[in-house]
């Protein structure tokens, strides 16, 4: 069973506040890593497919960077807004199946 | 474009009893994935079918299994419910492996 860890668990930031999380998996047989935002009562959405050390990604005020060689992600919100309060999981993929993290749960106070 | 639909939302059940979950991918994607998730866990892969076979499993007892048809659609079923077994199923469609993931909404299954 392959290990993916998302820190921190939780996170309260104020409304404009940027913040960034950690997603860590294994640095072998890497293939894709994955990056998803769960509302509650929703399904989680994709927000990034990474799949090159180096990998940058931005869609709008959240960003993304991947180094597979040490086998950790961050993702960034700039600018944090009441709507961006979600769970994030990454996704660690060897091509076959996916092994998601617990997500990080990111709550921003107005 | 429709998204992944998933039947029934909710489902409660009482201990012995069996259950059948059912996923209607989006249209053209030939891969779906079950998931469950339980409080404080991540979500924890289940199978994954492709083509209507079984191409990976993850590693839940004999009493989970699951089909698809030749349409992609995909059914899910628990044998000799247990009160652990009161979860979260998701299942997520795709183009094929490792590629990304397009969620339905879930099916809460309890387990009395």
């Amino acid at each position: 069973i392959l290990n993916v860890e998302q820190s921190p668990q939780s996170l309260h930031v104020q409304e404009g506040d940027s913040t960034n999380f950690t997603c860590s998996f294994p640095s072998s047989n890497f293939y894709a890593l994955h990056w998803y935002r769960w509302e509650t009562a929703k399904s989680p959405e994709a927000l990034f497919v990474m799949t090159l050390n180096g990998d940058e990604k931005k869609k709008g005020r959240i960003s993304a960077t991947l180094n597979t060689k040490e086998g950790y992600s961050y993702l960034y919100i700039k600018g944090s807004q009441p709507e961006d309060s979600a769970t994030y999981l990454c996704a660690f993929t060897t091509g076959n199946q996916f092994y998601f993290g617990t997500g990080t749960s990111l709550t921003v106070i107005p | 474009k429709a998204g992944v639909t998933q039947t029934p939302r909710y489902l409660i059940k009482t201990r012995g009893q069996q259950v059948t979950l059912s996923c209607s991918p989006i249209s053209g994607h030939r891969s779906v994935s079950w998931y469950q998730q339980t409080p404080g866990q991540g979500l924890q892969f289940l199978f994954e079918y492709f083509s209507e076979t079984q191409r990976n499993k993850g590693n839940f007892p004999g009493r989970f299994s699951g089909r698809q048809f030749s349409n992609s659609r995909s059914e899910m079923n628990v044998s000799t419910l247990e009160l652990g077994d009161s979860a979260l199923y998701l299942c997520a469609s795709s183009w094929g492996q490792g590629n990304e993931q397009f969620f339905g909404p879930g099916t809460r299954l309890t387990v009395l």
